[in-house]
């Protein structure tokens, strides 16, 4: 069975701080995306990555995908009030259509 | 802009009242899938459907159906809604099952 452990699970930091979440499995990923949820509303798409060592950014956000396609990470510089929500982690598997989700890390970004 | 769309937002029924959530996209992916998420946990996949192929979750209660008249709609259906099916319910859309979901704003189902 496939697993990611995401972590940490929640995480409150003071606007301007920067942060890391990570997501890792002993599983090779054909793909991984990462959303954000806010509450109410379904989640957000952020970034596919594809290929091992991939490094993607958005604005202040720094996407990364393990070399053996096992693990990503994300970071966040100069965190804002705006990024608080859910992050969600997701592998896809070559053949499979399901995705694994990572257990979510709740980020609040305090003003 | 091409999108997933969830109706209604909002959805209040009563134990044991059918309901039914809908879920259309303007994407035209050929993959529809349900998924139910609880406070705080990650969505759970119910069933999808490729194209018109139906595939169900093993653990999916049969309590839940879907219906997908065609490529652009899918309907969600709970035959006898329970205090524990409560939830919020995502519909999102692949081009082809490996490929990255969007997913739609999710519809919060209250039962009372």
């Amino acid at each position: 069975t496939q697993l990611l452990e995401q972590s940490p699970q929640f995480l409150s930091i003071q606007e301007g701080e920067n942060l890391t979440v990570y997501c890792n499995s002993s599983s090779v990923f054909s793909s991984l995306q990462w959303y954000r949820q806010e509450p109410g509303e379904g989640p957000v798409l952020l970034v596919t990555v594809v290929t091992g060592g991939e490094v993607k950014k958005l604005k202040r956000l720094t996407f990364q995908f393990g070399d053996a396609r096992k693990d990503s990470s994300l970071h966040i510089t100069a965190a804002q009030p705006g990024d608080t929500g859910l992050y969600l982690c997701a592998g896809a598997g070559d053949s499979s259509y399901k995705l694994i989700f990572g257990s979510g890390t709740r980020l609040l970004v305090r003003p | 802009d091409a999108m997933v769309i969830q109706n209604p937002r909002y959805q209040v029924t009563q134990f044991g009242k059918p309901v039914t959530l809908s879920c259309s996209q303007t994407l035209n992916h050929n993959v529809m899938y349900w998924y139910q998420q609880k406070s705080s946990q990650a969505p759970k996949l119910l069933f999808h459907y490729y194209d018109k192929d139906f595939n169900n979750e093993a653990d999916t209660p049969d309590n839940f159906q879907s219906r997908r008249p065609n490529t652009s709609f899918c309907f969600l259906d709970i035959r006898s809604p329970g205090l524990g099916d409560a939830a919020m319910y995502l519909c999102a859309t692949s081009n082809r099952v490996t490929e990255t979901q969007y997913f739609g704003p999710g519809t919060r189902l209250l039962v009372l």
